[in-house]
């Protein structure tokens, strides 16, 4: 079936311009996960979403960062004027559910590649 | 979270059985042992996880010791598509169940 999907596969913009990064997760997944890996680093987690509510938004870097879900599915990444040290590849990551018991496997996207200059 | 240790660096001859070890010498009770792996450009693969007993699938084997401070991967015929970055995670049991990557064990298959 279906992977994660994300979109654009690679950005490349201006210092200070808005961008918005998009996740199409695997369909039934009800938890939806965002990352981000800078060149040569590990993965940071940012954001995750249980449906459309995101309970843990401690990873985002600053308020310049925000995500949405919508409908329980498609996520949008937004980082308002983007500086050159958000440049990295965004990963978006989704489960079938967050569980108190068990901790799901996430399947992972290919990434969006964010080249800020 | 529980920290893991893993070499840094490994490498195997294609075709042998490649065994990849990480330390979690913290874990508690109920507490999974999970591998990813990253091959370059891609983002990261589930492979396998296990909680005490040893745990096999179509990509891998994981081997977890008695007393769970340590695990060994294993790839039983390693190719060269099997080059990549491999972590091994213990999961924390927490209403956000993130995904706390350590820096992984990089496996270079040689021909």
């Amino acid at each position: 079936g279906a992977g994660v999907s994300q979109s654009p596969s690679n950005k490349v913009t201006e210092k200070g311009k808005d961008v918005e990064l998009r996740c199409d997760p695997i369909s039934g997944h009800t938890a939806l996960y965002w990352y981000r890996q800078s060149l040569g680093q590990g993965l940071e987690f940012l954001i995750y979403f249980q449906g459309n509510s995101a309970p843990d938004k401690s990873g985002l870097p600053s308020d310049r960062f925000s995500a949405e879900r919508t409908g329980g599915s498609v996520s949008t990444l937004t980082i308002q004027r983007t500086q050159q040290e958000d440049s990295a590849v965004y990963l978006c990551a989704s489960s079938l559910a967050i569980s108190s018991t068990f901790p799901y496997e996430q399947y992972f996207g290919p990434g969006t590649r964010l080249t800020v200059t | 979270d529980a920290k893991t240790t893993q070499p840094t660096s490994m490498d195997c001859a294609e075709g042998r059985a490649a065994n990849l070890p990480c330390n979690h010498s913290t874990i508690s009770g109920n507490e999974y042992v999970y591998w990813y792996r990253q091959i370059h450009s891609q983002g990261p693969q589930y492979i396998i996880h296990g909680l005490k007993n040893n745990e096999t699938n179509e990509m891998a084997s994981l081997i977890i010791t008695e007393d769970r401070k340590s695990s060994t991967l294993i790839l039983p015929h390693a190719t060269l598509r099997d080059t990549a970055v491999y972590y091994c995670i213990v999961r924390v049991y927490s209403s956000a169940s993130k995904i706390i990557f350590g820096s992984g064990t990089r496996l270079s298959i040689r021909p």
